[in-house]
């Protein structure tokens, strides 16, 4: 079965810095791309980019590129989505997926990052 | 704003078939094939549809999706209780090196 494990809810201040896991499971992790989506309460799906873990190849969203920092961990088979200083508006609920023929077949659980001073 | 269009909200009856569109641009909908994910609150999304019409295993025959030009349907026919979520179509999209544009999704509710 394929797992994607999520790290768990977060509460930070503005300004802090944050990186969430994504742990694969049930599959070979280095041959699937992995994608980050957020969800901000109230609102739809946003998709912020995805990292190919045999060589990290990684694309962003132009709206998320430069904003958080997608890597991966191929020896533990964990993706991270990351940021260096969070702000208010970063509070979402982030989902990792793993991408198999142009769809994301499998969801992680999802993260709740809360930023608020 | 989301690159491609759908409705904001959609409902139905039980056992009534609904359809929720999706209008995307010749270099998404038009190029590439789309997926459609169900969406259910304190939930995983949930891969419904991919490749414009294929069904992942589980997924009942009663939803099926089709795609013509750059827009794209999703249909849900008898229709259930357990059907009321949010639904996205997503596809990827060639003007943004191969990124992936969603919908801004559709309530469904079953009335």
């Amino acid at each position: 079965e394929v797992l994607l494990v999520q790290s768990g809810a977060e509460v930070k201040k503005p300004g802090e810095s944050l990186k969430i896991s994504c742990k694969g499971a049930g599959y070979r992790f280095t041959s699937y791309w992995i994608g980050w989506v957020r969800q901000v309460p109230g609102k739809g799906l946003e998709w912020m980019g995805l990292i190919f873990p045999a060589d990290s190849d990684t694309k962003y969203s132009p709206s998320f590129r430069g904003q958080v920092t997608i890597s991966v961990d191929k020896s533990i088979n964990t993706a991270y989505l990351q940021w260096s200083s969070l702000k208010a508006s970063d509070t979402a609920i982030y989902y990792c997926a793993k991408r198999t023929e142009g769809a994301f077949d499998s969801w992680g659980q999802g993260t709740l990052v809360t930023v608020s001073s | 704003q989301s690159v491609l269009t759908q409705p904001p909200s959609a409902s139905g009856t039980p056992g009534q078939r609904v359809t929720i569109s999706c209008s995307g641009s010749s270099s998404d909908i038009g190029t590439n094939t789309v997926n459609w994910y169900q969406h259910l609150p304190g939930t995983a999304p949930k891969l419904l549809i991919h490749n414009n019409n294929q069904r992942p295993s589980g997924v009942p025959d009663r939803f099926s999706g089709s795609k013509s030009g750059t827009s794209a349907s999703l249909a849900i026919s008898g229709l259930q209780s357990e059907d009321e979520a949010d639904y996205y179509c997503a596809a990827w999209d060639d003007s943004l090196d191969g990124l992936v544009v969603f919908g801004g999704g559709t309530k469904l509710t079953v009335l």
